[in-house]
């Protein structure tokens, strides 16, 4: 238990649909993470939120979008997704800011997503 | 930009020692970080190298040379468990927002 969870654990959608995957973290961090991984692909960071504030979003197609309405809670709306898309998709937090103490990151156990 | 190299995969029986490496071409980073990867599961950290050196954690040890552009993880006493995903990564000295991971070293324990 890394004190970041994550639901639905699993979800099937169609390309045509519309889903939310959320992340809640419970360890007062700063910054939360979206990361996508694939098989045999290192993990790609998505989106980053530092005291709620969109910091980062590495080029992501635009039919993912970010939300996060507080520290505690981060979610990704998902919206006429690719087959390509089918990945896991991990939620992340850390203490946010600079500085050595501050590199670990607390990983969920992610939602498998399948786009049909 | 950050590229972390590692191997894809690494057989070891229980109770042998393996090292699973991680060579990197970085623009400049605060230190390299393990995480272990069980399948079905959340990445997990293992260890951290702010500095040059070795760091020992019960059984996991990782070590860090930058000026060799080179690092490893080291697991001793190895068990049934220890199979998983190995990651190393590392945080962007020019931008503290961005981590970069390697793909990954499966390691299988056989008997």
């Amino acid at each position: 238990e890394t004190g970041v969870t994550q639901t639905p654990r699993h979800l099937v959608m169609g390309m045509t649909n519309k889903k939310s995957l959320k992340c809640e973290q419970h360890l007062g961090h700063n910054a939360m993470y979206w990361y996508k991984q694939s098989a045999k692909k290192p993990l790609e960071l998505m989106f980053v939120y530092s005291l709620e504030e969109r910091v980062e979003n590495n080029s992501v197609p635009s039919r993912f979008s970010p939300e996060c309405p507080n520290s505690s809670h981060l979610f990704l709306h998902l919206h006429t997704l690719q087959p390509e898309d089918s990945a896991l998709y991990l939620c992340a937090s850390s203490p946010g800011g600079r500085g050595v103490s501050t590199d670990t990151q607390y990983f969920g156990p992610g939602t498998r997503l399948t786009v049909l | 930009g950050q590229s972390l190299e590692q191997p894809s995969e690494v057989t070891a029986v229980e109770g042998a020692i393996v090292q699973i490496n991680c060579t990197y071409q970085t623009s400049g980073f605060y230190g390299l970080s393990w995480y272990q990867q069980h399948d079905g599961g959340a990445p997990t950290f293992l260890s951290y190298n702010g500095l040059d050196g070795l760091e020992e954690t019960g059984r996991f040890s990782s070590f860090l040379s930058r000026s060799d552009s080179y690092g490893y993880l080291l697991l001793q006493e190895l068990q049934m468990k220890d199979s998983a995903s190995y990651f190393c990564a590392v945080r962007d000295l020019n931008n503290f927002n961005k981590f970069y991971f390697g793909s990954g070293t499966k390691l299988n324990v056989k008997p």
